[in-house]
């Protein structure tokens, strides 16, 4: 049963780029967090989404940012016009479902270097 | 903002000794679980403790749960090179699904 996938692992941008991560679940998950961390510190929520439905995105920028999990395939973070601030490392986790208070499951992560 | 905070920042110990990081929070929570990151990497799961639990053991680990005090420590029993890691603890608040997460302890075990 393979694991959380993330890719790419590291992504090179430009300044006004656009930025997009992918990540696929573990089978038989149907819930995605996002989550970004700058060096050094903690994991700050970005949103979290359930199949074709966003259920918070409360942590998330609302310009240049956006998140989707469609029904077939991975759930995608998209960051439009990138800037160096936006530098950093964005995992996802997923988990069976909503009302399960259980371990979240990581992806390795993808490492976004903005130049 | 985050709720839950650890620590020490950072905790440098010989290997063989005992390693203890304690992380506080703020909300009354559902559970509370420790999370383990090696440099560069994702996060892993290390254990779970529900609120109406006050101890959990996982093979060195031991973690312990004081909802009075909302604080939680997890115990490093006789540390190895390998548990060097950074150590972060993330609550499910009772109103809330989402994990909230701490800032976390750099641990360095030194051969």
């Amino acid at each position: 049963n393979a694991g959380v996938m993330q890719n790419p692992r590291h992504l090179v941008r430009r300044r006004g780029q656009e930025a997009r991560l992918r990540c696929s679940p573990m089978k038989g998950h149907s819930h995605v967090y996002w989550y970004r961390q700058l060096p050094e510190e903690g994991l700050k929520f970005m949103v979290y989404l359930q199949k074709e439905n966003i259920i918070d995105e409360s942590g998330m920028p609302k310009e240049r940012f956006s998140a989707e999990f469609p029904k077939e395939g991975p759930s995608i973070l998209r960051i439009q016009q990138v800037v160096r601030g936006d530098s950093a490392a964005y995992f996802c986790a997923s988990l069976p479902g909503l009302a399960d208070y259980n371990e979240q499951f990581f992806g390795p992560g993808t490492r976004l270097t903005v130049l | 903002s985050q709720q839950g905070e650890e620590d020490p920042q950072a905790l440098s110990i010989q290997e063989g000794e005992n390693a203890t990081m304690n992380c506080s929070y703020k909300t009354s929570i559902n559970n509370l679980q420790w999370y383990r990151q090696n440099s560069g990497r994702g996060l892993v799961h290390l254990i779970l403790i529900r609120s109406n639990e006050r101890e959990k053991h996982s093979g060195r680990l031991r973690v312990t749960l004081d909802t009075s005090k909302k604080s939680s420590s997890l115990l490093i029993t006789a540390s190895r090179a390998a548990d060097t890691a950074s150590y972060f603890c993330a609550t499910v608040p009772d109103s809330n699904y989402q994990l909230i997460w701490g800032a976390g302890t750099k641990l360095i075990i030194k051969p």
